[in-house]
C-alpha cells in the first residue's frame, strides 16, 4: 500500500469555484501533516501545515481526521492563479524516519477565467 | 526571506559519469536533505544528514550516492557513475529540526544521455 495517496485529477474549475482535495496515508503513526503546491517544473513550496483541530488560512482550510487517516484540502474563491499541483506531504516524525517526507503524487488544478 | 539554492540548474552528462549536485542550506538550518522526482512521478525521499552523518536514506540512496557537507554552508550530492535511470529533477532541502517545515531549492534538472 502507497504511504500517501491522491486523487490525480485534473481538476478544472472557472474562477471563483470551491474545490475541495482529498488524501489518504497508510500509517498510523505519522505525526505532521502538511500541503505544498508544485508549479510546473518547479520545487514544492509549503502552503500549510495540517493540525488535528483543523486549520484555515484565508482561502485555504486544511482538515485532518487521524481515525480515517485523511487528510483535506479546501479552497474557496478559487483563482487562477492556484493553478498547480497540489502536494499532501507526511512525516512520521518518530525514531528513525524522522524528517524524512512522504509525498503523495498530487492533485492537479486547474482555474480558467 | 532567506533560501535554499541549488547549482547547477540543470546538468546534462553521459551515461558513467560522475556528477556533483550543490545545495546551499538556509544559514541556521541542521538538518539537509536530498530528494527527486523522476518526470511526471512523485518527490521521493534520497537521504537527511544531520550532524556531518547520514540520519536516514532509502533504498534509492545505493552505493553510487553519496553526500558531503565540505564546508559550513554547502551540502552536495555526488552520483558516481550515472545511469540512464537518474534522470531527474533533484531537490535539496533544509530544516531547523527534523520535524519543523522543510524548505525546498529550486531544483537541479539532471539528464544522463
Amino acid at each position: 500500500r502507497k504511504e500517501v495517496e491522491q486523487d490525480p485529477g485534473p481538476f478544472n474549475v472557472p474562477e471563483g469555484a470551491t474545490v475541495a482535495f482529498n488524501c489518504t496515508y497508510s500509517n498510523s503513526a505519522s505525526q505532521s501533516f502538511f500541503w505544498y503546491r508544485q508549479d510546473c517544473r518547479k520545487e514544492p513550496k509549503l502552503l500549510m501545515s495540517v493540525y488535528s483541530s483543523g486549520n484555515e488560512d484565508g482561502r485555504f482550510t486544511a482538515q485532518l481526521n487521524r481515525a480515517s487517516q485523511y487528510i483535506s484540502l479546501l479552497i474557496r474563491d478559487s483563482k487562477l492563479s492556484d493553478s498547480a499541483t497540489y502536494l499532501c506531504v507526511v512525516n512520521r516524525g518518530r525514531g528513525s524516519t524522522l524528517g524524512r517526507l512522504y509525498f503523495g503524487r498530487g492533485t492537479q488544478l486547474t482555474v480558467w477565467p | 526571506e532567506p533560501e535554499v539554492t541549488q547549482t547547477p540548474s540543470h546538468q546534462v552528462t553521459q551515461m558513467g559519469q560522475e556528477v556533483i549536485l550543490r545545495c546551499v542550506p538556509i544559514s541556521n538550518h541542521l538538518y539537509f536533505y536530498w530528494y527527486r522526482q523522476i518526470l511526471g512521478q512523485k518527490v521521493e525521499f534520497l537521504v537527511s544528514f544531520y550532524n556531518n552523518e547520514i540520519s536516514e536514506k532509502s533504498e534509492i540512496f545505493d552505493d553510487q550516492f553519496s553526500v558531503e557537507r565540505p564546508d559550513g554552508s554547502n551540502f552536495t550530492l555526488k552520483i558516481r557513475s550515472t545511469k540512464l535511470e537518474d534522470s531527474a529533477m533533484y531537490f535539496c532541502a533544509s530544516s531547523g529540526t527534523s520535524s519543523e517545515t522543510q524548505y525546498f531549492g529550486p531544483g537541479t534538472r539532471l539528464l544522463v544521455l
